[in-house]
C-alpha cells in the first residue's frame, strides 16, 4: 500500500521557473517529512525537511509548503537552474526511533535553458 | 570523511544464484538500513541494523537477509534470485537516536541486474 502519493510523474520547466512538486501521505502518524535530490547513478541526496508545527519552511532556493489538514506538503524550486534537473523524492517517517522512510515514486524534473 | 561507501557499484547475476552487497557507514554512524529501488520508483525500506541486530525489517521475503559487524559496516544478502530482484540497492546510515539526529546518508548504491 502505497502512503505517499507523488506528482507529477515529470515536469519540464524553464529556467527561472518555479517548479512545484507535490506530495500527499494518508498516515496521521508521520511527523518527519524530507525531500530528496538523486542525479543519475548517485544516491539521494537530503535537500530539506520539515516538521508538522510549521506550514512553511525555506533553505535557500528550496521551500517546503505543509498543510497538515488536508495532509499534503509541496516543494517550490525558486529561480531554477539547469544544475537542478534531477529527480525528487518526497518522504515521510514516524519519530519514534529510526523508524524507516517511506519514499514517493518520485518526480523526474528537467529545467531547460 | 568518507561518506557512505557500497561495494560493488554493479553486479551481474543469474536466476537462483545468491549475491552479498557491502556498505561502509559514514563516519561517526552506527546505524544502517538497506533500501531497495526499482527502476522509476522510489526506494523501498528492506531492513535497519543497530547494534549488529536487524532492528526493524519492512515488506521482503526471508530471501533479503543482512548483518553488521563490530565497526558497524553491513552486508546485504540475497537467496535464489528473481528477475524482480534488479534493483538499484541503497545503504543508508545515520547515528542512534534519530530525536537529535534525524539525516539519512545514502551511498551511491549498487546496481544488480538479475538474467
Amino acid at each position: 500500500q502505497q502512503q505517499v502519493k507523488q506528482s507529477p510523474q515529470s515536469l519540464i520547466v524553464q529556467k527561472g521557473g518555479i517548479p512545484i512538486i507535490n506530495c500527499a501521505y494518508e498516515n496521521t502518524a508521520f511527523d518527519y517529512f524530507p525531500w530528496y535530490q538523486q542525479f543519475p547513478g548517485k544516491g539521494p541526496a537530503l535537500l530539506i525537511a520539515i516538521r508538522p508545527d510549521v506550514s512553511e519552511k525555506k533553505e535557500g532556493r528550496f521551500t517546503i509548503s505543509f498543510n497538515k489538514s488536508a495532509k499534503q506538503f509541496s516543494l517550490h524550486i525558486m529561480d531554477s537552474q539547469p544544475g537542478d534537473s534531477a529527480t525528487y523524492f518526497c518522504a515521510a517517517r514516524t519519530n519514534f526511533g529510526n523508524e524507516k522512510l517511506t519514499f514517493g515514486t518520485g518526480t523526474r524534473l528537467t529545467i531547460i535553458p | 570523511d568518507a561518506g557512505v561507501t557500497q561495494s560493488p557499484t554493479h553486479l551481474i547475476k543469474t536466476r537462483g544464484q545468491q549475491v552479498t552487497l557491502r556498505c561502509s557507514p559514514k563516519s561517526g554512524h552506527d546505524t544502517v538500513s538497506w533500501y531497495q529501488q526499482a527502476l522509476g520508483q522510489g526506494p523501498q525500506f528492506i531492513f535497519q541494523y543497530y547494534e549488529e541486530e536487524e532492528r526493524q525489517r519492512g515488506n521482503f521475503p526471508d530471501r533479503f537477509s543482512g548483518h553488521q559487524f563490530p565497526n558497524y559496516s553491513s552486508e546485504l544478502n540475497v537467496n535464489a534470485l528473481l528477475l524482480g530482484d534488479s534493483a538499484l540497492y541503497l545503504c543508508a546510515s545515520s547515528s542512534n537516536p534519530t530525536a537529535t539526529n534525524e539525516k539519512l546518508f545514502f551511498g551511491s548504491g549498487t546496481q544488480l541486474s538479475v538474467l
